[in-house]
């Protein structure tokens, strides 16, 4: 069993270009994960997926950021007209929802995307 | 405000000694699980251990054991006998209840272990 993968694992680019991630969730995971984190800091909530469906999206998410995941199995965060404050890791989960709901959902993470841009 | 607090940036401990992260946490709801993730340089959050706010039992796997004091509203984990290759940032985690998906994390704390 493969765990979380991204792609690609780091990307330096400059102020106004776009740039785009892949997450490879667990194979039979059906959630799948977006967070961001900034040196010294633990993880932010980006947003979340439920198969293809995205059911939320955080504040952090600005309209320069969207995420797709359009057949329930890999996903996208891509970024518009980048800034240097876009500059963080961006980590990927997965996790597997229960039928009926699960009190221990828990979520595996990637290895993450370092972004820095100059 | 729903939030989690790790109050203790950097530990030095001795190789095979014992450790104690600390976590507190607020919350006004009932429901909610708890988790410990291990952070190292090379970027990727590995899940340590759950705790689930019914979960009568602390929680233990392994090496790992989460001391849950629900009237407290901590959840420290413990690392027992120590290893060199324990040194990495560990992360408290949080979600605050079953409809709610996302994890909210502490600050982290970095672990150094001592030869």
């Amino acid at each position: 069993d493969t765990g979380v993968s991204q792609d690609p694992r780091h990307k330096i680019t400059k102020r106004g270009q776009n740039v785009t991630f892949r997450c490879d969730p667990i194979s039979e995971h059906n959630r799948l994960y977006w967070y961001r984190q900034t040196l010294g800091q633990g993880p932010e909530f980006l947003t979340y997926f439920q198969n293809e469906a995205q059911l939320e999206k955080s504040r952090l998410l600005s309209d320069r950021f969207s995420a797709e995941r359009p057949k329930g199995s890999f996903s996208t965060l891509e970024i518009q007209r980048t800034e240097q404050g876009d500059s963080a890791m961006y980590l990927c989960a997965s996790s597997f929802l229960l039928t009926g709901g699960g009190s221990q959902e828990t979520q595996y993470f990637g290895p993450g995307t370092r972004l820095l841009v100059l | 405000a729903q939030k989690i607090t790790q109050t203790q940036p950097g530990m030095f401990v001795q190789e095979k000694e014992a450790v104690t992260l600390d976590c507190t946490y607020d919350t006004s709801d009932q429901s909610y699980g708890l988790f410990w993730y291990k952070q190292p340089s090379s970027g990727e959050m590995i899940f340590l251990i759950y705790q689930g706010s019914y979960d009568e039992q602390n929680a233990t796997e392994g090496r790992y054991s989460l001391n849950f004091q629900k009237a407290r509203k901590s959840a420290n984990l413990v690392i027992s006998a120590s290893q060199l290759g324990d040194s990495a940032m560990y992360f408290c985690a949080m979600r605050f209840n079953f409809g709610n998906e996302k994890l909210t994390f502490g600050t982290g704390t970095r672990l150094t272990i001592i030869p």
